[in-house]
């Protein structure tokens, strides 16, 4: 069966500019996590979605971070004007079990960020 | 903030030694996940333990957990030079939140 798929893997922009990242969860996974990555150190929570809704968005650094998930299923983090702080690997994962109690995560590959 | 601190930092040992991470956190928990990233890949799930649990093992890896100290450990036996990765402690308080993590090098 299919994992979690990223969309796109890497993505090279421009301070400024504002870019889409996309998550395909497994199909049927009610919980989906959005996590930003830098060299060296441990995934930082961004949101937590629970069906459509943000169930906890307070790891997002600021206004200009911003996720959906309208069906339920597809999410899509989005960046404007993005910063050179922005760069890292963005991480999302999936879980058929939602909090509290939340089962095993599966995550993507991830989409690798460059702002220069 | 992130939840989840994981001690040493970085652990270099031989094949065929036993391995030892920690991890420690702040608040009350639902459950704690361990996790293992391969250098530029997604993180793999390896197992994770209720806060009714004290011990639990999967093959060559056992996890206890202490909430009264609210720490948890990671010992994996018999390390193979594959298990060379980095390792996470995630704790399940109505989010995931990460530590910085454990990179453990197992030299063959």
């Amino acid at each position: 069966g299919a994992g979690v798929s990223q969309t796109p893997s890497n993505k090279v922009t421009e301070k400024g500019k504002y870019v889409e990242l996309r998550c395909d969860p497994i199909s049927g996974h009610t919980a989906l996590y959005w996590y930003r990555q830098s060299l060296g150190q441990g995934p930082e929570f961004l949101i937590y979605f629970q069906g459509t809704g943000a169930a906890d968005d307070s790891g997002l650094p600021n206004d200009r971070f911003f996720a959906v998930r309208p069906e339920g299923s597809v999410s899509t983090l989005k960046i404007q004007r993005t910063e050179r702080g922005d760069s890292a690997v963005y991480l999302c994962a999936s879980s058929p079990v939602p909090s509290p109690n939340t089962g095993e995560l599966f995550f993507g590959e991830g989409s690798r960020l460059t702002v220069l | 903030s992130q939840q989840g601190e994981e001690d040493p930092q970085a652990l270099s040992i031989q094949e065929g030694e036993n391995a030892t991470m920690n991890c420690s956190y702040k608040t009350s928990i639902n459950n704690l996940q361990w996790y293992r990233q391969n250098s530029g890949r997604g993180l793999v799930h390896l197992i994770l333990i209720r806060s009714n649990e004290r011990e639990k093992h999967s093959g060559r890896l056992r996890v206890t957990l202490d909430t009264s100290k609210k720490s948890s450990s990671l010992l994996i036996t018999a390390s193979r030079a594959a298990d060379t990765a980095s390792y996470f402690c995630a704790k399940d308080n109505n989010d995931m939140r990460f530590g910085a993590g454990t990179r453990l090098t197992v030299k063959p």
